[in-house]
Formats: structure tokens, C-alpha cells, sequence
């Protein structure tokens, strides 16, 4: 079974910065492609990045483009995303996902985990 | 403002069959499959369908996925009171390199 869990969520100050982690088991790590999707209070789903298997290629939408880094520890079946300059539109549950199906079906996800960017 | 657009509720009757809309562009839904998620309040999404019509292993066969053109369509057969959610609809979008979702759409079981 596919297990997938975040930690790291926090209350951060407006400009500040914060790491999440992402622990992956029941699967071929390696080679598995992981992405991040964050939700905002009561609103809808919007995709922050994407990280490849093999290789580690990375994308990422144009509102975190320069300011998140998603990277990955295959030794440890980790993924990180790094958040810079955090705002408070950044604020929302951050959810990290198995992507099954290139480019981006997400199969597996985590319970997810909370940022709060407070002024 | 998202790319993908999804009316923000949908209703119907238990038994009924409900179809829900999903409408992209040339450069999202005109060109890369479409995934549809359920999510339930307070839980994380769940795929439902994905490559259009695909349904991963323990989804029923009541849901199922459709696309033509630029629009995509999710549709509910035999409607369960369990199936009141919050429904989304997701792409590649080769022009902003990522993925895009729709609004969502509230499905409520009447």
C-alpha cells in the first residue's frame, strides 16, 4: 500500500520561509514522479510543483515560479518543497502527491499539512 | 479565475444520472487528457478518473469520464446520497507548463 505523508506546516510571518516533507513508502521511489497541490480556505485545488523520477526535472506554475523548490532524497523516499518570500496568499493546505500517470494524475495523496502566513 | 471552467454546483435525485462540465482551451483540455477528483469536506482529493475515461482500481463503474474537443464531462450514474462532494476537474496545460484545475463543483444529492 501506497502511504504518503507531509509535515512541516506552520505559522510563518509574511516574507518568511518554510520547508515541508513529504515521507513515501510502498513504491518504487526511484522512479515515481511527486508533485505538491495546495488548497486555500474554502477554495479550490491549484498545482505548485512537480518533480520527476530518474532524473528529478522540476516544474512549477508561474504564481511560486522562483520562490518554491520542490526537490526530492531518493536514499530517504522524501520530497521537500521549500517556500521563500512566503505571502499570505500562499496561506492553505499544502498536499503532496504520486503522480500515477504522466503529466500530472495524482493517485496517491497525503493528508496534507497547513501553512499560515500571517502580516 | 481558473482555467478550467466547472459550474459551481450540480444536483439530482438518488437513482438519477448528473453530468458535470468541465471547459478548457486549445492548449489544455484541446490537447492533454483530463483527471477528475472527489473530495469529501475535510479530506484530501481522490482520483476518480483519469486519461479521460480511465477509473483507477476500487472506483465504481457508476462514474465515468468523457471528452470531446475542448470540454470534458464527468457523469454519475444511479446517484448514492455517499456521493455528495466537491468535484474537480484537472489538465496539463502545455502553454503555462503545468497543471490547472477547475473551480469545482458541488455536487449535492438531493
Amino acid at each position: 500500500e501506497v502511504q504518503v505523508v507531509e509535515s512541516g506546516g506552520d505559522l510563518v510571518k509574511s516574507g518568511g520561509s518554510l520547508r515541508l516533507s513529504c515521507a513515501v513508502s510502498g513504491l518504487s521511489f526511484s522512479h515515481a514522479w511527486m508533485s505538491w497541490v495546495r488548497q486555500a480556505p474554502g477554495k479550490g485545488l491549484e498545482w505548485v510543483a512537480r518533480i520527476k523520477g530518474g532524473g528529478g526535472t522540476t516544474d512549477y506554475p508561474a504564481p511560486v515560479n522562483g520562490r518554491f523548490t520542490i526537490s526530492r532524497d531518493d536514499s530517504k523516499n522524501m520530497v521537500y518543497l521549500q517556500m521563500n518570500s512566503l505571502q499570505i496568499e500562499d496561506t492553505a493546505v499544502y498536499y503532496c502527491t504520486h503522480i500515477i500517470v504522466d503529466p500530472g494524475a495524482a493517485g496517491h495523496w497525503g493528508q496534507g499539512t497547513l501553512v499560515t502566513v500571517s502580516s | 479565475q481558473s482555467v478550467l471552467t466547472q459550474p459551481p454546483s450540480a444536483s439530482g435525485t438518488p437513482g438519477q444520472r448528473v453530468t458535470i462540465s468541465c471547459s478548457g482551451g486549445s492548449s489544455n483540455i484541446g490537447s492533454n487528457t483530463v483527471d477528475w477528483y472527489q473530495q469529501f469536506p475535510g479530506t484530501a482529493p481522490k482520483l476518480l478518473i483519469y486519461k479521460n475515461n480511465q477509473r483507477p482500481s476500487g472506483v465504481p463503474d457508476r462514474f465515468s469520464g468523457s471528452k470531446s474537443g475542448t470540454s470534458a464531462s464527468l457523469a454519475i450514474s444511479g446517484l448514492q446520497s455517499e456521493d455528495e462532494a466537491d468535484y474537480y476537474c484537472a489538465a496539463w496545460d502545455g502553454s503555462l507548463n503545468g497543471v490547472v484545475f477547475g473551480g469545482g463543483t458541488k455536487l449535492t444529492v438531493l
